[in-house]
Formats: structure tokens, sequence, C-alpha cells
């Protein structure tokens, strides 16, 4: 199974500031054949389901603000919020779908400081 | 705008069984992989299971997490637009709720359209 690993498990970001996520994977999920990286992530909100912002690494969802972008390649991703807005405040998951189990990050909580 | 309906959640003893249904609109349902994830109170997220769409044909169209193989069945009734997931001899570590969610497509499975959730508690 394909481990996926997140950090930090929290923060706290100002209002306006950036906010950084990192997401590591045990193997790489780029399909060299393709260049694309499965990888997606997702921010939840209390008492609400996941909602997708970004797949394939970074490409950003329809209707996703672009304050939110995704990077990285191969093994290591990054989700990156610009100006942190009061509602990002969620837990932002990362997963990757390059192989069956489909595995996620175990979650970073995004707080206001 | 594409909605999925999870139903049939409710308090089940260890043991029991329970049926879970996903019925969806505002997309062509056949066309698609559905989805079973499951997250546990306070936790994250678990894949539980997906089923491709009938086009992707018969090998690997539906597969499991080693954690409830076994014990569960993924099905679809493209006709009503629902998938189903049954869980059989439930545990208490089985209780979370569970979302059901579109995938991507048959070979790629980011999600991009969740249930609301249906809440599963096993307990005697």
């Amino acid at each position: 199974d394909i481990v996926v690993t997140q950090s930090p498990d929290s923060l706290a970001v100002s209002l306006g500031e950036r906010a950084t996520i990192n997401c590591k994977s045990s193997q790489s999920v780029l399909l060299r054949s393709s260049s694309k990286n499965y990888l997606a992530w997702y921010q939840q909100k209390p008492g609400q389901p996941p909602k997708l912002l970004i797949y394939w690494a970074s490409t950003r969802e329809s209707g996703v603000p672009d304050r939110f972008s995704g990077s990285g390649s191969g093994t290591d991703f990054t989700l990156t919020i610009s100006t942190l807005q009061a509602e990002d405040v969620a837990v932002y998951y990362c997963q990757q779908y390059y192989l069956a189990p489909l595995t996620f990050g175990g979650g970073t909580k995004v707080e206001i400081k | 705008e594409v909605d999925l309906v999870e139903s049939g959640g409710g308090l089940v003893q260890p043991g029991r069984s329970l049926r879970l249904s996903c019925t969806a609109s505002g997309l062509t349902f056949e066309d698609y992989a559905l989805s079973w994830f499951r997250q546990a109170p306070g936790k994250g997220l678990e894949w539980v299971g997906f089923i491709r769409s009938k086009a992707y044909g018969a090998g690997e169209a539906i597969q499991y997490a080693a954690s409830v193989q076994g014990r569960v069945t993924i099905s679809r009734d493209d006709s009503k637009s629902t998938a189903y997931l049954q869980m059989n001899s439930l545990k208490t570590e089985d209780t979370a709720v569970y979302y059901c969610t579109r995938s991507g497509d048959d070979y790629n499975f980011w999600l991009d359209s969740w249930g609301q959730g249906a809440l599963v508690t096993v307990s005697s």
C-alpha cells in the first residue's frame, strides 16, 4: 500500500497570510508515460463531507478560488493557500489514486492565528 | 449539479448486517465509478471500496479495502441510479460516517462529488 503522510498536523496562520501544507507518499505517484501525478487535495469543514480542491497534483477543480494551488511531483507535494481567509478554516487531506487501495494523509487542521 | 444521497444508516448490533444505498441524480449514473469511504468519529478518511462502470469490463471492476474484504459487497443498479454497500458481520470498529462518492472516471479516482454521509453505529 502507498502510505501518505501529511505535515504539519495543524497550523495557525494570520488572516491574509500564506498557509503551506506538505504531503509525502511512500512511493512515486507519477505516471511517467503521461507525466501526471495521481494526487488530489480536499478540504473538509466540520459536519460536512470533503470537497475536492485539486487533482493531478496541480489542477484546480472548477469553482475553487485561485488562492488555492497545488505543486510537487513524484513523492513530495504541497498545497498552498496564498492569502488565508476566515472561510478556509478546515481540515485538509491529500489522497493518492495511483494505486488501490486509495489512501489519504492524516489531515492538516488549519486555524486562524 | 450532481447529488448523491446515502440512506440506510443507523444503530446496529455487532455481528449483524446493514445495507447502505447511494442514490444519484444530475449525472449519467452508468458512466461513472462509485466509491465508498468512511470516517470514524474524529478520525481521518478511509477508503472502503469502489465499483467501476459496466463499460470497464469484468476484471478488477470491484475492489475492496483489506480491512473490510470478505465482509462487504458493493453493487450497483444503473436503472435506479443507485449503488449499494452491503456490510456483514459488523464490528464496533466499523462505526463511522459512510460517504458515497463519484470518481473522475473508471481509471482516475479523484472524488469530485460526495454525499452528505450516513452514520453507522455498531454497538450492543
